[in-house]
């Protein structure tokens, strides 16, 4: 299995500052993903983060105001940037190994509150 | 377009008692299926992952079944205790090289006393 911590677990921020959020595993894996689950909501995928090159995005996510870093295997950044308070929410962390079974791992997640 | 159902939405069951949560999907072609369980303010935890040849896996008082043919799965916990108050969370992946799964809205669980 893979172990993925993720910091800070959570944080209190104000309106249009940014904050990163780090997540390292404890194993190189082949893929890592960052999500974001708002109260009472399933997991919403970001983006792919890709290591060496950019960030794969989803449809709704921009690499301006999510950006994200994958600079080895093991670990990731994601930004978010010039917050508001519709950014609160929950940010998940997630790896897959095709060794480990094609299993996928979640980090704790980051809980993000924007006064 | 793949999409993963779940129902019920919540569900309230007493302690002791066994229940049944379910889901249905249209992700094609179909590689795996996995049921998390997400306590209050944690990350997903996997209880298990079935492949196509699989009907039937266990983990513990946690028993998923799979039928591949009407693309349905269900998650039947025993026994239930107060600590599987969670949210339990239907994923299902795609084969073909990509490991973007589809995620259900997830079953809202609570256990009284």
């Amino acid at each position: 299995s893979a172990v993925i911590s993720q910091k800070p677990s959570r944080d209190i921020c104000q309106r249009g500052t940014s904050l990163t959020i780090q997540c390292q595993v404890d194993s190189q894996v082949t893929m890592m993903f960052w999500y974001r689950q708002q109260p009472g909501q399933s997991l919403t995928l970001i983006a792919t983060a890709n290591q060496g090159s950019e960030a794969t995005y989803e449809s709704g996510f921009v690499i301006d105001k999510f950006p994200i870093s994958r600079p080895n295997l093991t670990f990731s950044t994601l930004t978010v940037s010039n917050m508001s308070p519709e950014d609160s929410s929950i940010y998940l962390c997630s790896a897959t190994e095709r060794e480990l079974g094609g299993e996928l791992f979640f980090g704790e997640g980051s809980r993000l509150t924007v006064l | 377009k793949n999409q993963v159902e779940q129902s019920p939405q919540s569900l309230i069951i007493l302690e002791g008692k066994n229940c049944t949560l379910q889901c249905n999907y249209t992700v094609s072609p179909f590689s795996n299926l996995r049921w998390y369980k997400q306590d209050t303010g944690r990350g997903p935890v996997s209880l298990t992952i079935m492949t196509f040849s699989e009907n039937t896996k266990s983990n513990g008082r946690y028993t998923a079944t799979l039928d591949a043919d009407t693309k349905q799965s269900s998650l039947h916990i025993t026994a239930s205790q107060l600590s599987d108050s969670a949210s339990y969370i239907c994923v299902v992946s795609a084969s073909g090289g990509s490991y973007i799964p589809t995620f259900g809205r997830g079953t809202s669980l609570i256990v009284h006393p």
